[in-house]
């Protein structure tokens, strides 16, 4: 089946810094979807990626679909204590609507 | 309401004891999928519910777990003779179509 590494596994930032984390996969994938998951809460989304080499921003949230449709990666610049929590990636392939998750990036920003 | 509603938010149950959560989608939304998360792993898929298909339950561990969705709605997911390893988040989401999943809080279950 399909499998998504997601590094890196945890983050220890000073506030400020900027951030990068990224996903590869084992296969194609036609859609890349990165979620927040704050404690007690389910995941919620920031950006969603369905072309090849696309490139999305969402404030100081940047995104990237790789160009082999393998691996995408997520920026945050400048962060600040409100990024603290787990990231996800997602993917799916062809007509697959099932959702592939990453196990996530805990990121911890220090003020 | 606005998002998707999960309860109980937490449940605490004997080994071999059976539990039923609950998820009500957002209105509209065709698409319901019902995923686990254990402490420090990504999601699960579990199970994958789309308008009136047969819906695809190739994720589910065992045939203790099973899921019924009423009306194209509400969705139950019922875990039968519960053991320790079922201890988890359990989280519901919906969409409108295939990709951008919108998470309930989950159900957090516990088996003593």
């Amino acid at each position: 089946g399909q499998q998504l590494n997601q590094s890196p596994q945890s983050m220890f930032i000073q506030e400020g810094e900027d951030v990068s984390m990224n996903c590869t996969s084992s296969s194609i994938f036609n859609t890349w979807l990165w979620y927040k998951q704050d404690p007690g809460e389910g995941p919620v989304l920031l950006i969603a990626l369905y072309k090849a080499g696309e490139l999305t921003s969402n404030g100081r949230l940047t995104a990237q679909f790789g160009i082999t449709r393998k691996d995408s990666f997520l920026n945050i610049s400048a962060s600040i204590p409100s990024d603290v929590g787990i990231y996800f990636c997602a993917g799916s392939g062809g007509s697959n609507y099932k959702l592939t998750f990453g196990k996530g990036t805990l990121l911890t920003v220090n003020p | 309401g606005a998002g998707v509603s999960q309860s109980p938010s937490n449940k605490v149950t004997e080994k071999g004891k059976d539990v039923e959560l609950r998820c009500d989608p957002i209105s509209g939304h065709t698409a319901l999928y019902w995923y686990r998360q254990s402490l420090g792993q990504g999601l699960e898929f579990l199970i994958y519910f789309q308008g009136n298909s047969a819906p695809d339950k190739s994720g589910l561990p065992s045939d203790r777990f099973s899921a019924e969705r009423t009306g194209g709605s509400v969705s139950t997911l019922t875990i039968q003779r519960t053991q320790q390893e079922d201890s988890a988040v359990y989280l519901c989401a919906s969409s409108l179509y295939g990709g951008e999943l919108f998470f309930g809080e989950g159900s957090r279950l516990t088996v003593l």
